[in-house]
């Protein structure tokens, strides 16, 4: 059975940087059938998609996230990572790592769905 | 705002049959068939319900179905039942360069 789970400091200051691991047991992080992403949500808010990561490293961020986003893979480790910098209390939020699955259609890759999800990890944005 | 848009909040009595909505573009939901369906009970992780617009994963109830009619995807829930009230959120691939996005969220209340 797949399991994610997200692990990282509860507490960030602000103006420093977000860095949260999910570990990915039960599967390899390196199939050619998923890709791997970030979710959060903003207490009593909805969802708001991050970013993704292939294992071979290519990414998709969010528009409004790109310029303070970085996540990467460690495929050594079954784990990859999300960096947000210059956090502001607007960050504040629980953090869900995901795994999409991948397809192919009309001449480039797509995806279906998120499938699993971690359980999710508080992180709090306060001096 | 969100780039997929749903009611927020939708309310039916037990046994009663309910529709949530989620209307996009056609870069996403008009575009493709990857519009998926997360139900969410408060301090739990969202879970799939549907996923390529109405097919239900293992285990989940075929009192949900879903469905998709041009820019618009819908989550039907049937035969309503108390431990059915919860966040839904759509949910489809974007050909934009975010691969993702999400719809804001539907707060379903049995009454």
């Amino acid at each position: 059975q797949l399991q994610l789970q997200e692990s990282g400091p509860g507490l960030v200051k602000p103006s420093e940087t977000l860095s949260l691991t999910c570990t990915v047991s039960g599967g390899s992080i390196s199939s050619s059938s998923y890709y791997w992403g970030w979710i959060r949500q903003p207490p009593g808010k909805g969802l708001e998609w991050i970013g993704s990561i292939y294992y071979s490293g290519s990414t998709y961020y969010n528009p409004s996230l790109k310029s303070r986003v970085t996540i990467s893979v460690d495929t050594s480790k079954n784990q990859f990572s999300l960096k947000l910098s210059s956090v502001t209390a607007a960050d504040t939020a629980v953090y869900y790592c995901a795994r999409v699955p991948r397809c192919y259609v009309w001449g480039s890759y797509c995806a279906i769905s998120v499938d699993y999800w971690g359980q999710g990890t508080l992180v709090t944005v306060s001096s | 705002q969100s780039a997929l848009t749903q009611p927020a909040s939708v309310s039916g009595s037990p046994g009663q049959s309910i529709t949530i909505s989620c209307t996009g573009t056609s870069s996403d939901v008009g575009g493709y068939n990857y519009v998926s369906w997360y139900q969410q009970h408060p301090g739990k992780a969202p879970k799939l319900m549907i996923y390529e617009v109405s097919n239900r994963p293992s285990g989940v109830s075929n009192r949900f179905s879903g469905s998709k009619s041009g820019n618009t995807a819908s989550l039907t829930i049937s035969g309503l039942q108390a431990e059915d009230e919860a966040d839904y959120y759509c949910s489809s691939y974007t050909s934009s360069s975010t691969l993702w996005v999400f719809g804001g969220g539907t707060k379903l209340t049995v009454l």
